[in-house]
């Protein structure tokens, strides 16, 4: 069964700073989603990775995907007030049906 | 192009009550997905549905349970409500299953 570990579960930072947020997964899969989702609101994609070595950006995020390590990454560069939200990587199951399994999600608080 | 769409978007019920919660994909979409959200358990995947079959099923009683009709549109029910069962309900729908997610607004679900 598919074991999705993000850390850390809550990160506090100030504008300007640089961070990065880990996404652990257990087997293997070589598909993988990041989620954000602000307060009382749904999901929104962010990016999708389809191979291992795939890097995304959009603005001020990078998402980079291990499959060999297992591991994503999503890291922030100057951070601004508006990324504060809960961020989700999903990677999807492999073999049979398919199906994304999330993260605990990762509170991200930018403060001035 | 609409959106995934789910309705109610508040619901109140006391145990033992059983509820029905309705989602219209994104014209297109014949995948649907249902994903609970809660605050200790995070986003647990419910089941999918492709072409009115349910495709995978999570690990949840069976108090829950869903259908997909001709036209993509897909209902999830929980009968004999328990307090636990007090979550948000997303339905997130894709082309064919296995790809990026559009998720709902979702249904805030409170059992008293």
């Amino acid at each position: 069964e598919l074991k999705v570990e993000q850390n850390p579960l809550f990160l506090s930072m100030q504008e300007g700073k640089n961070y990065t947020i880990y996404c652990n997964y257990s087997t293997t899969s070589d598909r993988l989603y990041w989620y954000r989702q602000d307060p009382g609101k749904s999901l929104e994609s962010l990016f999708v990775l389809l191979s291992n070595g795939a890097v995304k950006q959009e603005g001020r995020l990078m998402a980079s995907l291990d499959t060999k390590a297992r591991l994503s990454t999503l890291h922030i560069t100057a951070a601004v007030h508006d990324l504060s939200a809960t961020y989700f990587c999903a990677p999807l199951t492999q073999g049979g049906s398919e199906k994304l399994v999330f993260g605990k999600g990762t509170k991200l608080t930018v403060n001035p | 192009k609409a959106g995934v769409t789910q309705t109610p978007r508040y619901l109140i019920k006391t145990r033992g009550q059983q509820v029905t919660l309705s989602c219209s994909p994104i014209s297109g979409h014949r995948s649907v997905s249902w994903y609970q959200q809660t605050p200790g358990q995070g986003l647990q995947f419910l089941f999918e549905y492709f072409s009115e079959t349910q495709r995978n099923k999570g690990n949840f009683p069976g108090r829950f349970s869903g259908r997909q009709f001709s036209n993509s549109r897909s209902e999830m029910n929980v009968s004999t409500l328990e307090l636990g069962d007090s979550a948000l309900y997303l339905c997130a729908s894709s082309w064919a299953g296995g790809e990026k997610l559009f998720f709902g607004s979702g249904t805030q679900l409170s059992v008293l």
